[in-house]
């Protein structure tokens, strides 16, 4: 079965930083998606960025980049010049390529932003 | 020109209870999946349906039981509530099963057994 891992359960930076959120994943399947959802107080499950497996460029959209190391099974989040609205609880998500497209999540990291 | 809907927002019940949650989608999409939030805010699918039909059932408790009277909607009804049914369930839609489409969330419907 997959994994999905997130060893940070509290993250904060200052307003305009930069902060890498950290996740591993455990699965045999050679092809298969990433993902980083946000969820802020309101609840809302929000897509912020989605990663291919067989693609080896890293996904970007704009202020949030992953690091995507395959070989490593990491899959990292790097959000730049942070801010206030950034401030939620981030997830990352492991779906395979085919079949019953459940999503396995991460514990989930909240990020604070300081002002 | 809300995505995915769910009623109600907030739920509050006694215990041994029966209620009931609704979704809808307007994207068009195919294949529909209900998600649990516990209170350590861990998410984990519990069914899925793709045009109708059920493709995933994560052994969820025969309390739960999802409906999908057309693939646009996937109520969950839930039977006997416990206190351990308390959580966060969010609705999700997908274009099909085979499209790397991503899964698009509903804003989730607070349940508290009393």
């Amino acid at each position: 079965a997959q994994t999905v891992t997130q060893s940070q359960p509290e993250m904060s930076v200052q307003e305009a930083e930069t902060v890498t959120l950290s996740c591993t994943y455990d699965t045999s399947e050679s092809d298969y998606y990433l993902f980083w959802y946000k969820q802020p107080p309101s609840r809302q499950m929000i897509l912020v960025i989605r990663q291919e497996a067989y693609k080896q460029q890293n996904a970007t959209e704009n202020r949030f980049s992953v690091n995507f190391q395959k070989a490593a099974k990491s899959f990292s989040l790097k959000i730049s010049d942070s801010q206030l609205g950034d401030a939620a609880m981030y997830f990352c998500a492991y779906r395979k390529l085919q079949g019953a497209q459940k999503l396995v999540f991460g514990q989930g990291t909240r990020l604070t932003i300081n002002p | 020109d809300t995505a995915v809907s769910q009623t109600p927002k907030y739920l509050v019940t006694q215990m041994g209870n029966d209620k009931s949650i609704k979704c809808e989608q307007n994207l068009g999409h195919d294949t529909m999946y209900w998600y649990k939030q516990d209170s350590k805010k861990f998410l984990k699918i519990m069914f899925s349906y793709n045009n109708k039909e059920l493709i995933i059932n994560e052994t969820v408790p025969n309390r739960f039981s999802p409906k999908s009277p057309d693939k646009a909607h996937l109520n969950l009804h839930i039977n006997s509530l416990e206190l351990g049914d308390s959580a966060v369930y969010f609705c999700a839609s997908s274009q099909d099963l085979d499209n790397q489409e991503t899964q698009y969330f509903g804003p989730g419907t607070r349940l508290l057994v009393l």
